[in-house]
């Protein structure tokens, strides 16, 4: 079983839908959650931080983080064809290795 | 300005031959790293540098180098390149070792062993 498990998709919805992509991860000592942004041909950028459990919203963008099941989600609210991109979870317990997901491969369809 | 930069952006090259890659970054962060991302989009942790110092040093084969002649500069050398090591590798800095988490990545290396 892998440390962080993403369903890569391809994830395809129609302009101005809401989207949900999910992480699960099997460490429990994982404290940081980040959501990273990669567009074809191009590095990942970091989208959303969190620490611990919570919510943290930025826009269009919200992250959160159930501990107690293991489970991270990010949704993007009124869904642009230029939030067509790849997006990686990634967690770490805070000493510098971050673990990735696979990536959501996302389309968003004008 | 790009803010993490590597090249170059394609190599192609054959089994056997040595090759580098080549990063800079003008961020002034203390942290650089290697990663590697393979054709099903896994990214991974190589190395990572602190002020010049390897810090993190994955189960990588020997073949593979890095060196930091100074804080914004880390290169990878790779001796004797592998089928299996054709894949994108991306550079990486963060502000320092605490804040590791809030990565500023290069876009990338395409790698291609024939």
């Amino acid at each position: 079983q892998k440390e962080v498990e993403q369903d890569p998709g391809p994830l395809s919805v129609p302009e101005g839908a809401i989207v949900s992509l999910n992480c699960t991860y099997s460490n429990s000592a994982f404290q940081y959650f980040m959501w990273y942004r990669q567009y074809s041909r191009k590095g990942p950028e970091l989208l959303m931080y969190t620490y611990s459990s919570g919510n943290k919203e930025d826009g269009r963008f919200t992250a959160q983080v159930d501990k107690s099941s293991k489970y991270i989600s990010l949704f993007i609210r009124d869904s642009q064809p230029s939030d067509s991109a790849t997006y990686l979870c990634a967690m770490s317990q805070g000493a510098q290795k971050l673990v990735f997901g696979q990536g959501t491969r996302l389309t968003i369809n004008p | 300005d790009t803010a993490v930069s590597q090249t170059p952006k394609y190599l192609v090259t054959q089994m056997g031959n040595d090759k580098s890659i080549k990063c800079e970054q003008n961020l002034g962060h203390d942290t650089m790293y290697w990663y590697k991302q393979d054709s099903k989009k896994f990214l991974k942790i190589m190395f990572s540098y602190n002020n010049k110092e390897l810090i993190i040093n994955e189960t990588v084969p020997n073949r593979f180098s890095p060196k930091s002649p100074d804080k914004a500069h880390l290169n990878l050398h790779i001796n004797s390149l592998e089928l299996g090591d054709s894949a994108v590798y991306f550079c990486a800095s963060s502000q320092d070792s605490v804040l590791a988490e809030k990565l500023f990545f290069g876009s990338g290396t395409q790698l291609s062993v024939l």
